[in-house]
């Protein structure tokens, strides 16, 4: 049974970093038919997908336009784990953030999901 | 993007009735290698994310009741619920994995009438 658990702070001041990690169990960061992925929630935006990390003889990422510029996600194959860095907060990052499994190649829906985390952005 | 779009934002449906919700993506995401459609639905209740019910538009995820079914083809989709139960009040969400970014639908948010 895959497990994600997700950590991290809750409160994040505008213009600084939000960072979030997840770690793995029952699977493997470094697995050739999984990804790894960041998605958050709002009132004003619904769900929206992030990005992604995963490997296939090296590493690969993607990145969702609205972020691509601030965003970085990294493995940890010592912690089995990833992390989500988000770069120059503003109020809107305001959002739970989920991290979930996916697949890659014909099956890439989300099977498992972390227990989400609420981040507000406050001075 | 693709764009995803549902229909209604929010439903009421009498316990025992069928409950029908639409999906609309902004371009095909049936995948030609594999003649399967890219789109999930999930469940969601307050305080939890999101659970996987169907995927490849069809195919119910292990474990989910048979009451939940899918339909659709190309760029128009259905999570049907036959008979409606009270463990069913959530919101619903499809989602598109046929291409990056990945794109969810705004939600369906359903109630007991």
């Amino acid at each position: 049974q895959v497990q994600l658990q997700q950590s991290g702070p809750g409160l994040v001041k505008p213009s600084q970093t939000l960072s979030l990690t997840c770690a793995i169990s029952g699977d493997s960061v470094s697995s050739n038919s999984a990804a790894w992925n960041w998605i958050r929630q709002s009132p004003s935006r619904g769900l929206e997908w992030l990005g992604r990390t995963y490997y296939r003889s090296k590493w690969y990422n993607d990145y969702g336009v609205s972020v691509k510029s601030r965003i970085t996600i990294n493995p940890d194959t010592s912690k089995n784990q990833f992390s989500l860095q988000l770069n120059s907060v503003t109020l809107e990052d305001t959002a739970v953030y989920y991290c979930a499994r996916g697949k890659v190649g014909v099956r890439r829906e989300f099977d498992y999901w972390g227990q989400g985390t609420l981040v507000t952005v406050s001075s | 993007d693709i764009v995803m779009t549902q229909s209604p934002d929010s439903l009421a449906v009498s316990l025992g009735e069928r409950a029908t919700i639409n999906c609309k993506s902004s371009q095909s995401i049936l995948y030609s290698s594999n003649n399967e459609n890219f789109l999930a639905w999930y469940q969601q209740k307050p305080g939890q994310p999101p659970k996987l019910l169907i995927y490849w538009a069809s195919t119910r995820e292990s474990g989910v009741p048979d009451r939940f079914s899918g339909s659709g083809s190309g760029t128009d989709f259905t999570l049907t619920i036959s008979s409606l139960q009270a463990e069913d009040v959530a919101v619903y969400h499809c989602q598109q994995y046929y291409s990056p970014p990945y794109t969810f639908g705004q939600g369906t948010k359903l109630e007991i009438k």
